[in-house]
């Protein structure tokens, strides 16, 4: 069966710093994986999404990037973290001839 | 644009009582459509999807959910709700390789 990691659960930050946040999927090849952000507990913004090795789209122009440097891991970073990047964190992945997504587990980030 | 509405932030009904989270989506051809759940400090929980066939569509947890094309909804329906089910629900349609979702519904569950 399949299934999604991400880490690390929680994060406290200081403005300014760098991040990087990683997500694997197991049990799978050749998923779309998406990086969400979702903020006070409610709506989900989709940040990139990715349907293979180094092929990342962009939905928000911000200070966040993605990579995916191999086909089922899927890395968010950035170079020096603002207070409005605080949020959690949510990967998912997609079968490419199935619609869902299955998110994983997420990660907390809190900027300081 | 692709949309999904999900009207009410919060919907509150008694242990026992039928459920009903409503859902609407703007027209582009055949909507492919979702339901998620979401628990505190978690990730998301795939619960149904509709893609064709019946328009009752049943899910986990005892959760089901309506197509109707007319009325451009989905809601999302239990015969009887538990305390449980308390948490943050997503209606979410099909995009081309991405969802769009809906702004959550937070169900609360009365004892």
């Amino acid at each position: 069966s399949q299934t999604i990691h991400q880490w690390p659960a929680t994060l406290v930050q200081p403005v300014g710093s760098p991040l990087s946040l990683e997500c694997t999927v197991e049990g799978t090849s050749n998923p779309n994986l998406y990086w969400y952000r979702q903020a006070a507990g409610r709506g989900l913004q989709l940040l990139f999404y990715s349907v293979g090795i180094g092929q990342i789209s962009s939905e928000v122009p911000q200070n966040l990037s993605a990579s995916r440097p191999q086909d089922r891991q899927f890395i968010l970073s950035s170079k020096k973290l603002l207070l409005s990047d605080s949020g959690f964190y949510l990967c998912a992945w997609q079968e490419r001839d199935r619609y869902e997504q299955y998110f994983g587990p997420g990660t907390r980030l809190t900027v300081t | 644009a692709q949309s999904v509405a999900q009207p009410e932030d919060q919907v509150n009904v008694a242990e026992g009582n039928p459920l009903t989270v409503k859902c609407t989506y703007s027209v582009s051809g055949n909507p492919y459509l979702f339901w998620y759940v979401q628990y505190p400090n978690r990730g998301l929980q795939f619960l149904l999807k509709y893609i064709t066939g019946d328009n009752l569509v049943k899910g986990s947890y005892g959760f089901e959910a309506e197509f109707n094309k007319s009325q451009t909804s989905f809601h999302l329906k239990k015969p009887s709700a538990l305390v449980s089910d308390s948490a943050l629900y997503f209606c979410a349609k099909d995009a081309g390789n991405m969802l769009t979702f809906g702004g959550g519904t937070r169900l609360m569950v009365k004892p």
